[in-house]
């Protein structure tokens, strides 16, 4: 199946520092990318709907110069959040859709702001 | 906004016995997908349902699309400690590519 990668898989900032995460599609190319936050134990809350090409689509509540994205090409996708504070701290998944509409994950970036 | 729940929450099972997870919508969907995410790791896809009473099976799973496309479900025949995991509804309305997610159902398995 297709392959979603994500960078770093793990990172850890201090409070008020700015953190990128990559998201890319390996063997397809992706026209749209969704942004995801888990926390533990809880279900995927969409943040924000990547386009190539054009600016992201954020969810209610989802603070778009917090969460800053760029989906500069067909198999890249950028989630920068800025100024992080503790309560930033979760798992955030990237996903990719193909033609056929199916979304694929990546493996989850699990950020930790001290 | 649309809702999607799951039940149960929490599942605990004899390996052996079968388990069911139901998924219910608060708005007509055009699809719903089905996910398993193991403990650790991240969603993976594991089926789409499109057609109203819609039933597909994966070797031990089955899974149902509800008639009026408001609910679904995932049966596992005699589970093994390989199902364990949470098992995710989504689902994506008419004209709306975005997938809200359900609530999850964590299945864990008494060896």
């Amino acid at each position: 199946g297709a392959v979603v990668s994500q960078h770093p898989s793990r990172v850890i900032c201090k409070s008020g520092t700015s953190v990128k995460i990559e998201c890319r599609s390996l063997d397809f190319q992706a026209t749209t990318m969704f942004w995801y936050r888990q926390f533990p134990k809880k279900s995927l809350m969409l943040m924000a709907t990547s386009n190539e090409g054009s600016k992201a689509t954020y969810e209610q509540g989802v603070e778009k110069d917090k969460f800053l994205i760029n989906h500069a090409s067909l198999t890249l996708s950028t989630l920068t959040v800025t100024s992080a504070h503790p309560e930033d701290s979760s798992f955030y998944i990237c996903s990719a859709r193909d033609r056929a509409y199916e979304q694929y994950f990546g493996p989850g970036t699990r950020l930790t702001v001290t | 906004g649309q809702q999607v729940m799951q039940i149960p929450q929490y599942q605990h099972v004899q390996e052996g016995e079968d388990f069911t997870t139901y998924c219910n919508s608060s708005t007509t969907l055009s699809n719903i997908q089905w996910y398993k995410q193991r403990p650790g790791g991240h969603p993976v896809f594991l089926i789409q349902l499109v057609k109203s009473g819609e039933v597909k099976k994966q070797k031990r799973l089955t899974f149902q699309f509800g008639e009026a496309k408001k609910n679904s479900s995932l049966h596992i025949t005699a589970t093994q400690t390989t199902d364990v995991g949470t098992y995710f509804c989504a689902g994506s309305n008419f004209g709306n590519e975005k997938l809200t997610f359900g609530t999850g159902t964590r299945l864990t398995i008494i060896p």
